[in-house]
């Protein structure tokens, strides 16, 4: 099975920040890689998908790079809705298992 | 508009079944495969597995092979997830998530199915 690990689990931030989330793949997954958005009580929301694709309706201060074992999500310019956790999800096989990561928690500074 | 819109919240006992459903809306029924993921209290998201429309058929992650079953109703455009002999650490919201035509990504979700096991 293909293990996802995130760093940081969680990082402090203040509105206007630019913030990196890493995301690594126990092994290759090309540009198989996803990444989701969910705050408390609600469904995941879809952000990048394919490793840098911007999800429709997404604003473009959320951007995706990477591919192969390491990714990474940014957020140009952090807005107060943008607190949340963030999680990625590979789909490399895609009629196999997927994994998330475990997630990354953005609260404020 | 693409809706899915999952059934209520549920309490069961520890060796019961649950079963949760997932109605679909707004698109194409047979052209999107439904997954499942589950999150426990206060942790991350845990994939569950995924059902065709068309065939009915199914892939479940391993730590679920034998306890869970997908299916689907096509004349009701409407997916469940039964899962059995329920223990206190099935306890978690339960969403059914369409994967979309590019890059395998779940595109839209359901709004969640809190599942309780307590005796």
């Amino acid at each position: 099975d293909i293990q996802m690990t995130q760093s940081p689990s969680s990082l402090s931030a203040s509105v206007g920040d630019r913030v990196t989330i890493t995301c690594r793949a126990s092994q290759s997954i090309s540009s198989y890689l996803n990444w989701y958005q969910q705050k408390p009580g609600k469904a995941p929301k879809l952000l990048i998908y394919a490793a840098s694709g911007l999800e429709s309706g997404v604003p473009p201060r959320f951007s995706g790079s990477g591919s192969g074992t390491d990714f990474t999500l940014t957020i140009s310019s952090l807005q107060p809705e943008d607190f949340a956790t963030y999680y990625c999800q590979q789909t490399y096989n895609t009629l196999g298992e997927i994994t998330f990561g475990p997630g990354t928690k953005v609260d404020t500074k | 508009q693409v809706q899915l819109v999952q059934s209520g919240a549920e309490v069961k006992n520890p060796g019961a079944s649950v079963k949760v459903s997932c109605k679909t809306s707004g698109y194409t029924f047979s052209g999107y495969y439904i997954h499942w993921v589950r999150q426990a209290p206060g942790q991350g998201l845990e994939w569950m597995g995924w059902i065709n429309p068309n065939s009915g058929g199914t892939n479940y992650a391993q730590k679920f092979q034998g306890s869970v079953t997908l299916t689907r109703d096509t004349s009701i455009s409407t997916f469940y997830m039964e899962l059995s002999t329920l223990r206190s650490d099935d306890t978690a919201v339960y969403y059914c998530a369409r994967r979309g035509a590019v890059a395998s990504k779940f595109d839209y979700w359901g709004q969640g199915t809190q599942v309780t096991v307590s005796s």
